[in-house]
C-alpha cells in the first residue's frame, strides 16, 4: 500500500458543528502532516507530528485540533469554524523526519465547505 | 524567513514546445528541492527531487531539473510538452535541519493540442 488516503472527499458544515477529517496511510511512515490549500494558492502546513508526538504548530487557530491516535493515524478535529476556512485539507506522510533525504506524500484531500 | 518564489504565473504553451518554469528561493544553508504536480482534480505527486550530488535531476514523464546553487534556482524543464502536461507545478524546498516545506505560489500550464 503506496498511498495515503483522505475521508471524507467533501464536507459541508455550519459554523456551529464539530467534524473531523481522517487520515491514513500503511507505509510505516513515521511523520504526518496537515496542510490547508485556498483555491489558486499553494499549500500552507498547518501541523507536523513527528512519532506521533506534534512537532510543528504553525500558529494555527485553536479551532483546528490536531490527533495522532498512532502512527498509520491523524485526524483534523474542526469546531466553529468561520467561512473563510473553506479550503482542501491535504495530509501527507513522510518515512523519517529525522532523515534530511525526505519526501512527503500526499493523500488527495478534503474539500471543506463552511456556511 | 525561508520564501520560493515563482515567477510564471500562468503559462500556455502548444504541444510540443519546451518547457521552463522558473523556481527561486531565499534560504542561505542546505536545502532539499522538489517539484510537485497537481493534475486537475487529482492529488499532489512528486515529479523529482534533489536532495544532493548532480545538480540535473531527471524525474517521471520526462521532466528534469537543474539546481544552481549560486543562483538559488532549481527551474523545471522539459523538451517537448504534451496535453495531458495541462496541471498546476509547485516548486518546494526545504532547509536541511527542518521538516518545513515551503511551497512557490505555484505555475499553471496550460498545454493546446
Amino acid at each position: 500500500d503506496t498511498e495515503v488516503t483522505q475521508t471524507p472527499k467533501h464536507l459541508v458544515m455550519g459554523m456551529t458543528n464539530k467534524k473531523s477529517l481522517k487520515c491514513e496511510q500503511h507505509m510505516g511512515h513515521r511523520a504526518m502532516y496537515w496542510y490547508k490549500q485556498k483555491a489558486k494558492k499553494p499549500p500552507e502546513l498547518m501541523f507536523v507530528y513527528s512519532y506521533e508526538k506534534l512537532s510543528i504548530n504553525e500558529s494555527v487557530p485553536s479551532r483546528f485540533s490536531p490527533e495522532c491516535p498512532n502512527s498509520s493515524l491523524l485526524n483534523l478535529h474542526l469546531h466553529a469554524l468561520q467561512p473563510e476556512d473553506s479550503a482542501l485539507y491535504l495530509c501527507a506522510s513522510s518515512q523519517d523526519p529525522q532523515n534530511s533525504y525526505n519526501e512527503q506524500f500526499f493523500g488527495p484531500g478534503t474539500r471543506l465547505t463552511v456556511l | 524567513a525561508q520564501s520560493v518564489s515563482q515567477h510564471n504565473h500562468h503559462v500556455i504553451l502548444s504541444e510540443a514546445a519546451s518547457l521552463e518554469l522558473g523556481c527561486n528561493y531565499s534560504y542561505g544553508g542546505t536545502v532539499n528541492l522538489f517539484w510537485y504536480v497537481q493534475y486537475p482534480g487529482q492529488h499532489l505527486q512528486l515529479l523529482l527531487k534533489y536532495f544532493s550530488g548532480d545538480p540535473l535531476v531527471k524525474g517521471i514523464k520526462g521532466f528534469e531539473a537543474e539546481f544552481i546553487k549560486s543562483k538559488f534556482s532549481f527551474n523545471l524543464r522539459k523538451p517537448s510538452v504534451q496535453w495531458s502536461d495541462t496541471a498546476e507545478y509547485f516548486c518546494a524546498v526545504r532547509s536541511y535541519n527542518t521538516d518545513k516545506l515551503i511551497f512557490g505560489t505555484g505555475t499553471r500550464l496550460q498545454v493546446f493540442p
